[in-house]
């Protein structure tokens, strides 16, 4: 079974503040994919990464930083000075190779950002 | 990249009428998906198509009707729907990589 957890419902901070965002994974595969995704109030969700399961490096663009653990099983995600255009929902998402093109989302975290 | 769109972003409608709901794709991509996305529900996978050919329907009642005419062009009729079917409906593709680019979406409401 597949399960993905964004434990955090929702986030409020103030512009500049930094926020991490939760993400935990279950999988019995041992190749799989994970994203982050951003969904602002418009509605279309944004690809902001993918990360293989054989990939354990952590990775920064711009104010976007991701840190992949497998021993935890977390992908967590930090906005560095947040901005009021940071405010939206971000899904955390898992596929397998066994389950390609199927995507498990998380619930989603809200984040505000209030100037 | 805003290469997937879909048309009309906002749709209100009766449980009797018969409308459509259309995606177009600019990037190439030979798979297409439709997601239904609830309030306080995770995204639902609807259907997915590759290469026009319907290669997922995940248990979806067939008041929902999907049409993929070529690989840019993804429709989803609907006909009869009941109030519990309004949501957001989107589109997305992909091609090779896992990852799906995802258009704006409809927001349906039916009354």
């Amino acid at each position: 079974a597949q399960k993905v957890t964004q434990a955090q419902t929702e986030i409020s901070v103030v512009e500049k503040e930094d926020v991490t965002l939760d993400c935990v994974y279950e999988t019995r595969d041992t190749t799989y994919y994970l994203f982050w995704y951003k969904q602002p109030p418009s509605g279309e969700l944004v690809f902001l990464i993918r990360r293989n399961s054989f990939d354990e490096q952590n990775e920064i663009s711009g104010r976007y930083s991701w840190n992949f653990q497998k021993s935890t099983s977390s992908f967590n995600f930090t906005i560095t000075a947040s901005q009021v255009v940071d405010s939206a929902v971000y899904f955390c998402a898992l596929m397998t190779t066994d389950s390609w093109g199927k995507f498990q989302f998380g619930a989603g975290t809200q984040v505000v950002v209030t100037p | 990249e805003t290469g997937v769109t879909q048309t009309p972003r906002h749709l209100v409608m009766g449980m009797t009428n018969k409308k459509s709901l259309k995606c177009e794709q600019h990037l190439g991509h030979n798979a297409m998906y439709w997601y239904k996305q609830s309030a306080k529900k995770p995204l639902e996978l609807m259907f997915v198509y590759n290469f026009k050919e319907q290669t997922e329907n995940n248990s979806v009642p067939s008041r929902f009707s999907p049409e993929c005419p070529n690989s840019s062009h993804l429709f989803l009729h609907l006909h009869t729907l009941q109030p519990e079917d309004s949501a957001l409906y989107l589109c997305a593709s992909s091609q090779g990589w896992p990852e799906q680019f995802f258009g704006p979406g409809t927001r349906l409401t039916v009354l």
